[in-house]
């Protein structure tokens, strides 16, 4: 199995601010992973597929990079509504592990 | 818009085996290009991708639970279910339906979810 490690577990920040959330994957797996959003007591939303292509719904402040075993997401300008939990997810083959998650918080 | 919504029981005895099912609204579940999944969550152990199922019935489990999880696929009424047997205190969870198109695998529509909790 493919396993991926979640960095930050959590995150404490401020409106306006600039965060990283960084997953790594046990092996390579190019750019085949996913970022969702997930708000208390609801599901996860997709927010970014295939490591940097944004969802047709997701704001542009949300963007993802990197290949191989180790990618981030960044939130540009934290808007009180990104107050969630943010999983990764590897596309590249079954079965398709997650993230532990990052709650990020409002300091 | 396409909507999905599990069902079964939130309350399942030790030993015994959960069954859920998810209903498909506002499309078709007979889709070529798409998979149906299980995924869990728990607070221990985040989310957990369980398996998928095709609507002409082919499979894919996660080899950590392929010897408990049998899923099936009723075009006919646009369903698809989950069963876990010999279920412990551990598949205590919010189990969500979710949709993934074939070649992506990421999971483009989720259900609200349902907890599940084993309890004698």
């Amino acid at each position: 199995d493919i396993q991926m490690t979640q960095s930050p577990s959590s995150l404490s920040a401020s409106v306006g601010d600039r965060v990283t959330i960084t997953c790594r994957a046990s092996q390579s797996i190019g750019n085949s992973i996913s970022w969702y959003q997930q708000r208390p007591g609801k599901a996860p939303n997709i927010l970014i597929y295939s490591a940097y292509t944004l969802q047709s719904a997701a704001p542009s402040r949300f963007s993802g990079s990197g290949s191989g075993t180790d990618f981030t997401l960044t939130i540009s300008r934290l808007q009180p509504e990104d107050f969630a939990t943010y999983h990764c997810q590897q596309t590249y083959s079954p079965p398709y592990i997650f993230g532990q998650g990052t709650k990020l918080e409002i300091k | 818009q396409l909507q999905l919504q599990e069902s079964g029981p939130g309350l399942v005895k030790p030993s015994e085996t959960l069954s859920l099912t998810c209903t498909v609204s506002g499309g078709s579940i007979s889709s070529n290009d798409h998979y149906w999944d299980w995924i869990r969550q728990t607070p221990g152990r985040g989310l957990e991708w369980i398996g998928n199922i095709h609507y002409t019935g082919r499979t894919n489990y996660s080899p950590s639970l392929k010897s408990r999880a049998t899923m099936s696929v009723d075009t006919s009424k646009n369903q698809f279910s989950l069963r876990l047997s010999s279920v412990t205190a551990a598949d205590t969870a919010v189990y969500y339906c979710a949709r993934h198109r074939g070649r992506d695998n990421w999971f483009d529509t989720w259900g609200r979810g349902t907890l599940v909790t084993v309890s004698s």
